[in-house]
């Protein structure tokens, strides 16, 4: 695997608690996003960040909220978990060319239980 | 939603047969990538095609990309039951869009 771990790899927490993820890389990309998956939907983006403190919305951020203060961390937060939170969360890593993105990597996945 | 759909949903076959499975997009594209997912496990890159690309190949994989037609496929020739897994197909612009994926189920 590139060099991507997630922390934690599983929790179980309660409704309306907070919740910080944590994806860190050693290969130096630019580009860091935050996924889930859900049966039936595939991956959907959460937040990606394009940089240092850049960050931009995907296509399901309601609830979710992100902060990259180092080149090499991700943090995904969720203010107050909800029982739709539950899911499998996979933070992944890219770098661009003149040709557009290159393949992304993928971390191994943070189970998250909300009950 | 800017999905790819894949298809077929779920594929069954036996060992040393192709697997074919299909992706189609609504919006235009840098590239086209594909990906596995062994089961409870991250995404693996597998192959990337370019828009200005029509086919590429990568050991038994063979990729196509249709870009009038918004559609790519992804073909595993003689196949092997340790490429049971989960394919997708992403779309990317600067961000990524996966589809919901294939299921290939190889019996030994």
């Amino acid at each position: 695997d590139a060099g991507i771990t997630q922390s934690p790899r599983h929790k179980v927490t309660e409704t309306g608690t907070p919740v910080t993820l944590r994806c860190h890389q050693t290969e130096n990309h630019r580009y860091m996003y935050w996924y889930r998956q859900d049966p039936g939907h595939g991956l959907r983006l959460i937040h990606y960040s394009y940089g240092v403190k850049d960050t931009d919305k995907g296509e399901v951020s309601d609830g979710y909220s992100v902060s990259r203060s180092k080149t090499e961390d991700f943090l995904l937060t969720l203010e107050s978990a909800t029982s739709s939170q539950t899911s499998v969360y996979f933070c992944a890593i890219s770098d661009f060319g003149s040709g557009g993105p290159y393949e992304q990597y993928f971390g191994p996945g943070t189970r998250l239980t909300v009950t | 939603s800017q999905q790819g759909e894949e298809d077929p949903q779920a594929l069954s076959i036996q060992e040393g047969e192709n697997a074919t499975m299909n992706c189609s997009y609504k919006t235009s594209i840098n590239n086209l990538q594909w990906y596995r997912q062994n089961s409870g496990r991250g995404l693996v890159h597998l192959i990337l095609i370019r828009s200005n690309e029509r086919e590429k190949h990568s050991g038994r994989l063979r990729v196509t990309l249709d870009t009038s037609k918004k559609s790519s496929s992804l073909l595993i020739t003689a196949s092997r039951a340790a490429d049971t897994a989960s394919y997708f197909c992403a779309t990317s612009g600067e961000q990524f869009y996966f589809g919901t994926g294939t299921s290939l189920t190889v019996i030994p």
